[in-house]
């Protein structure tokens, strides 16, 4: 049972552009989201985070956007780099102290030069 | 920023070894650290929660006595992986997590590839 969705395995976008990373999840307990970044074997990077009482957080190009009633969260990256290109997983947990986290499946994220 | 250091970055072994694998704080403590496991293409899956001087817990379908972990000091957690078999082969990937007062997130070692022959 997946509660948290990455429904696009890869996404490629020009660079400069804006990419747009979606994620749905299903547990209406989850109170906590944050976007990871992976490269090719090596470990996850923070990135950023929101929790379920905000509806935006923003963190120079990245912002992440929260829509609670539809399950739904998004991270977008404007301007899109070169460098941007990995994969990203949003993961969730109930609340902020509970460190269990849930990580969805990732999506590929290419930047087009 | 916070560094967790995990080692070795890739096992190749046979059958019936028995690998430790060791993840490290290296600028804080952290009385939890966690263990994840990646399949290809797929997503990170918890296996279980380590707390320092404490037994880990572990996630519903993860053997214990398969997967252990020991959490000895605030910077060191250690995960075994017993009597390894090719279906073991995966990615392996610990985290720590600073004092929850800290509101910082879990930082996240480089992973270990191991692979069982």
């Amino acid at each position: 049972d997946q509660q948290v969705k990455q429904n696009s395995p890869s996404l490629s976008v020009q660079e400069g552009r804006i990419s747009i990373l979606n994620c749905d999840y299903t547990n209406s307990m989850f109170d906590y989201f944050l976007w990871y970044k992976k490269y090719p074997a090596e470990g996850p990077t923070f990135l950023i985070s929101i929790s379920s009482i905000k509806d935006k957080n923003e963190d120079g190009r990245f912002t992440v956007f929260l829509n609670k009633s539809a399950k739904h969260l998004s991270l977008h990256i404007v301007p899109s780099q070169p460098g941007d290109s990995a994969v990203y997983f949003c993961a969730a947990s109930a609340y902020f102290g509970n460190e269990k986290l849930t990580f969805g499946t990732g999506t590929r994220l290419t930047i087009i030069p | 920023g916070a560094v967790v250091s995990q080692h070795p970055s890739w096992v190749i072994c046979k059958s019936g070894t028995s690998v430790k694998i060791e993840c490290r704080s290296l600028d804080f403590q952290a009385t939890t650290m966690f263990w994840y496991r990646q399949f290809p293409k797929q997503s990170l899956m918890l296996m279980a929660t380590s707390n320092e001087g404490s037994k880990a817990t572990y996630e519903q379908g993860v053997e214990k006595d398969k997967f252990l972990i020991n959490h000895a000091s605030l910077t060191l957690s250690t995960l075994t992986v017993t009597s390894a078999h090719p279906e073991d082969s995966s990615f392996y990937i610990c985290s720590a997590r600073m004092d929850p007062a800290s509101n910082q997130p879990q930082h996240f070692g480089d992973g270990t590839r191991l692979s069982i022959l």
